[in-house]
Protein backbone atom coordinates (compact mmCIF):
# COMPACT_ATOMS: atom_id res chain seq x y z
CA UNK A 1 0.00 0.00 0.00
CA UNK A 2 1.41 3.37 -1.22
CA UNK A 3 1.97 5.67 1.64
CA UNK A 4 2.61 9.69 1.24
CA UNK A 5 4.14 11.70 4.55
CA UNK A 6 4.87 14.97 4.72
CA UNK A 7 7.01 16.90 7.35
CA UNK A 8 6.89 19.04 9.21
CA UNK A 9 2.85 19.08 9.57
CA UNK A 10 3.35 22.51 10.83
CA UNK A 11 5.49 25.36 10.26
CA UNK A 12 5.39 28.43 11.66
CA UNK A 13 7.87 31.32 9.69
CA UNK A 14 8.99 34.47 10.03
CA UNK A 15 8.50 36.65 6.40
CA UNK A 16 11.65 36.75 4.68
CA UNK A 17 12.96 33.57 6.04
CA UNK A 18 13.44 30.65 3.69
CA UNK A 19 12.18 26.89 4.70
CA UNK A 20 11.42 23.08 3.13
CA UNK A 21 8.59 21.02 3.31
CA UNK A 22 9.85 17.74 2.93
CA UNK A 23 6.94 14.45 1.08
CA UNK A 24 8.28 11.05 1.28
CA UNK A 25 6.50 8.30 -0.63
CA UNK A 26 6.66 4.58 -0.56
CA UNK A 27 6.60 3.20 -3.75
CA UNK A 28 8.00 4.16 -6.81
CA UNK A 29 6.28 6.30 -8.79
CA UNK A 30 7.55 9.59 -11.15
CA UNK A 31 4.24 11.73 -10.77
CA UNK A 32 3.95 13.47 -8.11
CA UNK A 33 2.18 17.10 -7.07
CA UNK A 34 1.73 19.68 -5.07
CA UNK A 35 -1.35 21.83 -4.34
CA UNK A 36 -2.54 24.32 -1.94
CA UNK A 37 -5.23 24.97 -0.27
CA UNK A 38 -6.45 27.74 1.75
CA UNK A 39 -8.82 27.31 4.77
CA UNK A 40 -12.75 26.48 3.98
CA UNK A 41 -10.96 26.45 0.09
CA UNK A 42 -10.95 23.74 -2.65
CA UNK A 43 -7.39 22.60 -3.57
CA UNK A 44 -5.22 24.70 -5.58
CA UNK A 45 -3.06 23.01 -8.59
CA UNK A 46 0.76 24.38 -7.61
CA UNK A 47 3.40 21.71 -9.62
CA UNK A 48 3.26 18.49 -11.33
CA UNK A 49 6.38 16.74 -11.43
CA UNK A 50 6.82 14.00 -13.79
CA UNK A 51 10.56 12.63 -13.82
CA UNK A 52 13.58 11.82 -12.27
CA UNK A 53 15.22 15.55 -10.96
CA UNK A 54 12.40 17.65 -12.15
CA UNK A 55 12.65 20.88 -10.93
CA UNK A 56 9.78 23.58 -11.55
CA UNK A 57 9.51 27.24 -9.96
CA UNK A 58 6.39 29.23 -9.41
CA UNK A 59 7.61 32.89 -7.39
CA UNK A 60 8.53 31.94 -4.51
CA UNK A 61 7.81 28.30 -4.04
CA UNK A 62 10.34 25.63 -6.31
CA UNK A 63 9.31 21.69 -6.11
CA UNK A 64 11.69 19.28 -6.97
CA UNK A 65 11.12 15.17 -7.77
CA UNK A 66 14.00 12.70 -6.98
CA UNK A 67 12.82 9.15 -7.32
CA UNK A 68 15.48 7.07 -6.59
CA UNK A 69 14.85 8.69 -2.60
CA UNK A 70 11.24 8.53 -3.25
CA UNK A 71 11.41 12.50 -1.92
CA UNK A 72 9.99 15.46 -3.36
CA UNK A 73 10.67 18.72 -2.05
CA UNK A 74 9.03 21.90 -1.70
CA UNK A 75 11.44 24.90 -1.45
CA UNK A 76 9.61 28.32 0.12
CA UNK A 77 12.09 31.43 -0.61
CA UNK A 78 11.72 34.53 1.56
CA UNK A 79 8.56 34.11 2.71
CA UNK A 80 5.45 36.06 2.58
CA UNK A 81 1.95 36.31 4.60
CA UNK A 82 0.11 35.82 1.36
CA UNK A 83 1.80 32.04 1.13
CA UNK A 84 0.24 31.21 4.72
CA UNK A 85 -1.85 27.85 3.81
CA UNK A 86 -1.90 24.29 3.83
CA UNK A 87 0.06 22.27 1.83
CA UNK A 88 -0.20 19.02 0.32
CA UNK A 89 1.54 16.48 -1.81
CA UNK A 90 0.31 13.73 -3.90
CA UNK A 91 1.65 10.95 -5.47
CA UNK A 92 0.00 8.71 -8.71
CA UNK A 93 0.98 4.87 -9.12
CA UNK A 94 -1.36 4.14 -11.12
CA UNK A 95 -0.73 2.23 -14.74
CA UNK A 96 -4.54 3.71 -16.49
CA UNK A 97 -6.04 6.14 -14.87
CA UNK A 98 -5.30 8.12 -12.10
CA UNK A 99 -5.76 7.69 -8.52
CA UNK A 100 -3.97 10.26 -6.26
CA UNK A 101 -2.42 9.22 -2.50
CA UNK A 102 -2.37 12.20 -0.55
CA UNK A 103 0.35 13.07 1.99
CA UNK A 104 -1.35 14.82 5.34
CA UNK A 105 -0.71 18.55 4.42
CA UNK A 106 1.75 20.61 5.63
CA UNK A 107 0.12 23.93 7.73
CA UNK A 108 2.35 26.63 6.75
CA UNK A 109 1.69 29.70 9.33
CA UNK A 110 3.63 33.49 7.54
CA UNK A 111 4.07 36.02 10.71
CA UNK A 112 4.56 39.46 9.81
CA UNK B 1 -12.75 29.03 -19.00
CA UNK B 2 -14.96 27.68 -16.30
CA UNK B 3 -13.51 25.84 -13.41
CA UNK B 4 -14.34 22.48 -12.14
CA UNK B 5 -18.20 22.87 -10.91
CA UNK B 6 -20.18 21.05 -7.79
CA UNK B 7 -23.52 21.41 -6.48
CA UNK B 8 -24.70 21.59 -4.00
CA UNK B 9 -21.77 23.48 -2.15
CA UNK B 10 -23.48 22.92 0.92
CA UNK B 11 -25.98 20.50 2.44
CA UNK B 12 -27.50 18.94 5.46
CA UNK B 13 -28.95 15.31 5.25
CA UNK B 14 -30.06 13.42 8.51
CA UNK B 15 -28.88 9.52 9.12
CA UNK B 16 -30.22 7.29 7.23
CA UNK B 17 -30.87 9.07 4.28
CA UNK B 18 -29.11 9.33 0.71
CA UNK B 19 -27.26 12.06 -1.27
CA UNK B 20 -26.65 12.82 -4.51
CA UNK B 21 -23.51 15.19 -5.64
CA UNK B 22 -23.21 16.93 -8.74
CA UNK B 23 -19.76 17.58 -10.79
CA UNK B 24 -19.40 19.38 -14.17
CA UNK B 25 -15.51 19.09 -15.39
CA UNK B 26 -13.91 21.96 -17.31
CA UNK B 27 -14.46 21.89 -20.98
CA UNK B 28 -12.82 19.15 -22.62
CA UNK B 29 -11.80 16.38 -19.67
CA UNK B 30 -12.62 13.12 -20.07
CA UNK B 31 -11.65 11.90 -16.60
CA UNK B 32 -13.55 12.81 -13.63
CA UNK B 33 -12.48 11.92 -9.90
CA UNK B 34 -14.31 12.21 -6.43
CA UNK B 35 -11.92 12.87 -3.35
CA UNK B 36 -13.56 12.92 0.67
CA UNK B 37 -11.42 14.67 2.61
CA UNK B 38 -11.78 14.86 7.26
CA UNK B 39 -9.97 16.45 9.40
CA UNK B 40 -9.35 12.29 10.73
CA UNK B 41 -8.35 10.80 7.90
CA UNK B 42 -7.42 13.90 5.24
CA UNK B 43 -7.92 13.59 1.17
CA UNK B 44 -8.87 9.84 0.58
CA UNK B 45 -9.90 8.70 -3.24
CA UNK B 46 -13.28 7.74 -4.30
CA UNK B 47 -13.40 6.27 -7.24
CA UNK B 48 -12.17 7.92 -11.35
CA UNK B 49 -14.46 7.71 -13.98
CA UNK B 50 -13.26 7.88 -17.85
CA UNK B 51 -15.88 7.69 -20.61
CA UNK B 52 -19.08 6.66 -18.73
CA UNK B 53 -16.43 3.91 -17.29
CA UNK B 54 -14.89 3.36 -13.77
CA UNK B 55 -11.49 2.95 -14.15
CA UNK B 56 -10.15 3.23 -10.27
CA UNK B 57 -11.87 3.03 -7.39
CA UNK B 58 -10.70 3.81 -3.52
CA UNK B 59 -11.33 1.55 -0.20
CA UNK B 60 -14.91 2.78 0.58
CA UNK B 61 -17.81 0.92 1.28
CA UNK B 62 -20.66 0.10 -1.48
CA UNK B 63 -23.12 3.06 -0.38
CA UNK B 64 -20.26 5.28 -2.12
CA UNK B 65 -21.12 4.68 -5.71
CA UNK B 66 -20.56 7.28 -9.16
CA UNK B 67 -21.27 7.75 -12.35
CA UNK B 68 -20.12 9.72 -15.49
CA UNK B 69 -22.84 10.58 -18.30
CA UNK B 70 -22.24 10.75 -22.29
CA UNK B 71 -20.68 14.52 -21.68
CA UNK B 72 -18.90 13.69 -18.83
CA UNK B 73 -20.66 15.17 -15.82
CA UNK B 74 -20.39 13.15 -12.84
CA UNK B 75 -22.46 12.02 -9.96
CA UNK B 76 -21.30 10.33 -6.64
CA UNK B 77 -24.44 9.11 -4.63
CA UNK B 78 -24.14 7.39 -0.64
CA UNK B 79 -26.93 5.82 0.52
CA UNK B 80 -27.85 5.08 4.57
CA UNK B 81 -25.82 8.22 5.62
CA UNK B 82 -23.83 7.79 8.43
CA UNK B 83 -22.39 10.45 10.85
CA UNK B 84 -18.72 9.63 9.49
CA UNK B 85 -19.94 10.81 6.11
CA UNK B 86 -19.64 14.43 7.31
CA UNK B 87 -16.88 15.39 4.74
CA UNK B 88 -15.72 18.01 1.81
CA UNK B 89 -16.64 15.84 -1.10
CA UNK B 90 -14.05 17.04 -4.43
CA UNK B 91 -14.35 16.27 -7.70
CA UNK B 92 -11.55 17.06 -9.46
CA UNK B 93 -11.24 16.64 -13.66
CA UNK B 94 -8.18 15.87 -16.33
CA UNK B 95 -7.93 15.76 -19.81
CA UNK B 96 -7.73 11.52 -19.57
CA UNK B 97 -6.16 10.87 -16.03
CA UNK B 98 -3.25 9.99 -17.72
CA UNK B 99 0.50 10.51 -16.63
CA UNK B 100 1.25 14.33 -16.75
CA UNK B 101 -2.03 15.73 -16.77
CA UNK B 102 -2.76 18.60 -14.29
CA UNK B 103 -5.52 17.16 -12.16
CA UNK B 104 -7.85 20.80 -11.02
CA UNK B 105 -10.23 20.17 -8.05
CA UNK B 106 -13.88 22.10 -7.58
CA UNK B 107 -15.04 24.17 -4.68
CA UNK B 108 -16.47 21.02 -3.35
CA UNK B 109 -19.60 20.06 -1.95
CA UNK B 110 -19.60 20.28 2.31
CA UNK B 111 -22.13 17.49 3.80
CA UNK B 112 -23.13 17.27 7.18
CA UNK B 113 -24.67 14.39 8.42
CA UNK B 114 -26.58 14.99 11.66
Amino acid sequence: ELKVEQNPLFLSMQEGKNYTIYCNYSTTSDRLYWYRQDPGKSLESLFVLLSNGAVKQEGRLMASLDTKARLSTLHITAAVHDLSATYFCAVDIETSGSRLTFGEGTQLTVNP
Amino acid sequence: KAGVTQTPRYLIKTRGQQVTLSCSPISGHRSVSWYQQTPGQGLQFLFEYFSETQRNKGNFPGRFSGRQFSNSRSEMNVSTLELGDSALYLCASSLNGNSGNTIYFGEGSWLTVV
